[in-house]
């Protein structure tokens, strides 16, 4: 049962356009939200989150918007660059299997942005 | 700041040995250590959190005997996989974080291929 979907493998863009990365969650007890950007053979990077209680973050180039009740948030890039092709998780935090305080991270499949010349 | 390494960054075995994977924060000290597992075009899927001096907290589905955790120090968390199986090949990633979860640095992942 996949908790984190990002329903898009792939996106292409062109330079200076927008991009938007969406992703959809189930479980309404995630508190907190995380976009990482990955390059091949390296870890994920974190890029920018957004706490359950607001609708908006902004940061430079990228917001992340959350809408609660749809249980979806966006990651707006803009303007994009070739720089930022990647792959983009998006990741939900939640209480560990374990229960007790232990906090836990769950990630979408992500997706493949190409922003093209 | 906030690197962490993982060592090796790739390694193949033979089924039946143990394999070790070290994660090694460079510049922080790690109270909590993560370890995530990923196969191809799937998503990082947690498989133990570790903390300094503690045991290891297992995700379900993950086998503890199989997968043995150490969290040694604040800067080092090894992963070793026992009496590795074709089926445990895979793409594992390390995470550090300083106190908060949401804080997670990645390490740049060890790709296990067993023969």
């Amino acid at each position: 049962d996949q908790q984190v979907k990002q329903n898009s493998p792939s996106l292409s863009v062109q330079e200076g356009r927008i991009s938007i990365l969406n992703c959809d969650y189930t479980n309404s007890m995630f508190d907190y939200f995380l976009w990482y950007k990955k390059y091949p053979a390296e870890g994920p990077t974190f890029l920018i989150s957004i706490s359950s209680i607001k609708d908006k973050n902004e940061d430079g180039r990228f917001t992340v918007f959350l809408n609660k009740s749809a249980k979806h948030l966006s990651l707006h890039i803009v303007p994009s660059q070739p720089g930022d092709s990647a792959v983009y998780f998006c990741a939900a935090r939640g209480r560990g299997d374990s229960g007790g305080s232990n906090y836990k991270l769950t990630f979408g499949k992500g997706t493949l942005l190409t922003v093209n010349p | 700041g906030a690197v962490v390494s993982q060592h090796p960054s790739w390694v193949i075995c033979k089924s039946g040995t143990s394999v070790k994977i070290e994660c090694r924060s460079l510049d922080f000290q790690a109270t909590t250590m993560f370890w995530y597992r990923q196969f191809p075009k799937q998503s990082l899927m947690l498989m133990a959190t570790s903390n300094e001096g503690s045991k290891a907290t297992y995700e379900q589905g993950v086998e503890k005997d199989k997968f043995l955790i150490n969290h040694a120090s604040l800067t080092l968390s090894t992963l070793t996989v026992t009496s590795a199986h074709p089926e445990d090949s895979s793409f594992y990633i390390c995470s550090a974080s300083r106190d908060r979860v949401n804080e997670q640095y990645f390490g740049p992942g060890t790709r296990l291929t067993v023969t």
